[in-house]
């Protein structure tokens, strides 16, 4: 039972353009959605997050969107740039289980 | 880097074999996770811990156990490797405060089970 879920597994955008990464979850109890970003060799990063009370939260070139009614979150990059290739990942997070849960991240490639 | 270490980095070891893997904190947190990266599947749970010898399973918890005697260390442990248990293992800890629900990551360890 995948509770969140990045059905691109794959994503190429020039450099200069805008990135936009997808992100389903099922659980309406989930109150609190996070990225997360992740290099090859390495842990992944915190990227940004959103409340369930808001519908975009931003910081500078990335912006989260929440659309609760349809149950799905966006990460917007723009513009792309060559260091944001990566995998990331949505998480969700209700209070009370003290855990996150993760999608299957997506690869992102910017090309020059 | 929250001062995560994980160790090992890499690790080959065969089937039926036990494997602990190390993760330390310099920080206090009270919250340690461990998980699994796989092609696919993202990043699952395995196991986590709220204190000192309190933890409790995550998705993906058969064939493994773990211990958290001090507060600075969780130990991840295979008692008889498989193959379906090569992976890249990931330790975490949260923060509380500020953005409290963030979750913080070691380096990873790479296990290869033949």
């Amino acid at each position: 039972d995948q509770q969140v879920k990045q059905n691109s597994p794959s994503l190429s955008v020039q450099e200069g353009r805008i990135s936009i990464l997808n992100c389903d979850y099922t659980n309406s109890m989930f109150d609190y959605f996070l990225w997360y970003k992740k290099y090859p060799a390495e842990g992944p990063t915190f990227l940004i997050s959103i409340s369930s009370i808001k519908d975009k939260n931003e910081d500078g070139r990335f912006t989260v969107f929440l659309n609760k009614s349809a149950k799905h979150l966006s990460l917007h990059i723009v513009p792309s740039q060559p260091g944001d290739s990566a995998v990331y990942f949505c998480a969700a997070f209700f209070q009370g289980a003290q855990k996150l849960v993760f999608g299957q991240g997506t690869r992102l490639t910017i090309n020059p | 880097d929250a001062g995560i270490t994980q160790s090992p980095r890499h690790k080959v070891t065969e089937t039926g074999t036990p494997v602990t893997l190390r993760c330390h904190q310099t920080e206090n947190h009270r919250y340690m996770y461990w998980y699994r990266q796989d092609p696919g599947h993202g990043l699952r749970l395995i196991h986590y811990s709220y204190g000192v010898k309190d933890t409790d399973k995550g998705e993906v918890s058969d064939g493994y156990s773990v211990s958290r005697s001090k507060t600075e260390d969780f130990l991840l442990t295979l008692e008889s490797a498989t193959s379906s248990q090569t992976s890249v293992y990931f330790c975490a800890i949260r923060v509380a405060g500020g953005s409290y629900n963030e979750q913080f990551f070691g380096p990873g360890t790479r296990l290869t089970v033949l």
